[in-house]
């Protein structure tokens, strides 16, 4: 597609639930990050993936989360025994190059935990 | 360790005014990138400039400039004659470029920009 694409755009979650949060990078795009931006913060890098390769996993707050991406295009980003800390915008971003690039960015996935 | 801080939290100025919003980086690479996005309300990270750690240039882009000064660890950034539509959350962000490197962006804490008709 045209720009990198995220779902749901909205997640209201019960505390303990399971989540999954979906990314469509740009077709052919070989990096891709997930970010955590919590209200009124700047965006916390997660995860880093080249092609199918999740090659740094050190922004990942706990072993709750947990981010694939198979093929090398599409991207999940799920979190289990969801807490309400986990509240958050998620975005994804890709770039055509390994490294710095040029990002583009998602618009999120808003992740309400209740 | 990196670093982004951008002092100020919201500024509220009145179209037509100028504004600079600064950042002030930290870093332990001799190469690196810097970065400003434009996050409005939709959410969505707009991209602006990605200013080489090696090119101390200023840049002007229509209203907008940078000014990028090593010697400080800043890299500013100005809206001249400022619009309404300017209004959204400004971040600054680093990336460094070293071997390995993978190029997650460092971001501050972002700077909320009011423009009030």
């Amino acid at each position: 597609g045209a720009g990198v694409s995220q779902s749901p755009r909205y997640k209201v979650a019960k505390r303990g639930q399971d989540v999954a949060l979906r990314c469509d990078p740009i077709s052919g795009h070989v990096s891709l990050f997930w970010y955590q931006q919590a209200l009124g913060q700047g965006p916390e890098f997660l995860t880093y993936f080249q092609n199918e390769a999740q090659l740094d996993k050190s922004g990942l707050p706990s072993d709750r989360f947990f981010a694939e991406r198979p093929e090398g295009s599409v991207s999940t980003l799920k979190i289990q025994r969801t807490q309400q800390e986990d509240s958050a915008v998620y975005l994804c971003a890709s770039s055509l190059e390994a490294g710095v690039n040029g990002y583009t960015f998602g618009s999120g996935t808003r992740l309400t935990v209740v | 360790a990196q670093k982004v801080t951008q002092a100020q939290t919201e500024i509220s100025v009145v179209e037509k005014e100028d504004v600079t919003l600064d950042c002030v980086y930290e870093t332990r690479d001799t190469t690196y990138y810097l970065f400003w996005y434009k996050q409005p309300p939709s959410g969505e990270l707009v991209f602006l400039i990605r200013r080489n750690s090696f090119d101390e240039q200023n840049e002007i882009s229509g209203r907008y400039s940078w000014n990028f000064q090593k010697s400080t660890s800043s890299f500013n950034f100005t809206i001249t004659a400022s619009q309404v539509v300017d209004s959204a959350v400004y971040f600054c962000a680093l990336s460094e470029n070293g071997s390995g490197n993978t190029g997650k962006l460092i971001f501050g804490q972002g700077t909320t920009l009011q423009v009030k008709p």
